[in-house]
């Protein structure tokens, strides 16, 4: 069965920092994953997805991914934190199911904090 | 732009009573979803569907029921609300019906008391 898995439930970085938010699956096919971020009490919103071909997905707000089938990771990186962005995010794997539709499964997110 | 609402961005209701949230899109998506978020347990799917009067349950569909009259309704209905019911609920829905990006509504935190 397919999954996903956060480390970190919490993380803080100092504005101008590299960010790394970890996440690994677990799938049986070939997956397609995506991450989407949450800021304080709106709904979640796409940053990124990886489907097929380049294993490097760049995303809105100058970050990107990068898919390790090796590794079975899709970890989340941005080179230099803003105070924005400040925001939960979640790592989702996407599951055919029964051919009707695809849902998605997600991690438990990670909260991000940036530090002035 | 794709634009999901929810009806009510804050609720409160009393055990037993029946509760129902509604979800309405306006991009002509034909597959619709019902979530809720909890801290620590992500985001966990309730019910979907992929058609008009069409529904499939997800993870966690006890003590739920959904209706889709309608392609751009969807309503997610708590039968006797339950005090373990108290959570944020989340509606988004896609276009395909392969791996394609879903649209969130901004959820609605049901209080059950």
């Amino acid at each position: 069965a397919q999954s996903v898995t956060q480390l970190g439930s919490h993380v803080s970085v100092s504005e101008g920092a590299l960010v790394l938010l970890r996440c690994n699956y677990s799938s049986s096919v070939p997956p397609y994953l995506f991450w989407y971020v949450q800021y304080p009490n709106q709904g979640l919103q796409l940053l990124l997805k990886y489907t097929t071909g380049a294993t490097l997905v760049k995303g809105i707000n100058g970050f990107e991914a990068e898919f390790k089938k090796s590794e079975t990771s899709f970890h989340l990186t941005k080179p230099s934190a803003h105070m924005s962005d400040a925001a939960e995010y979640f790592c989702a794997v996407s599951v055919g199911y029964g051919g009707a539709t695809n849902k998605l499964i997600f991690g438990t997110g990670t909260l991000l904090a940036v530090q002035p | 732009d794709v634009k999901v609402t929810q009806s009510s961005r804050y609720l409160v209701k009393r055990t037993g009573e029946k509760v129902f949230l509604e979800c309405v899109q306006d991009m002509d998506h034909e597959n619709m979803f019902w979530y809720r978020q909890d801290p620590g347990l992500g985001l966990r799917l309730i019910y979907f569907s992929y058609d008009v009067k069409m529904k499939e349950k997800g993870d966690i569909p006890e003590g739920y029921s959904v209706s889709r009259e309608k392609k751009e309704r969807f309503s997610l209905i708590l039968e006797s609300a339950s005090t373990n019911q108290t959570s944020m609920y989340l509606c988004a829905s896609s276009l395909l019906a392969g791996p394609d990006t879903q649209y969130f509504g901004p959820g609605t935190r049901l209080t059950v008391l």
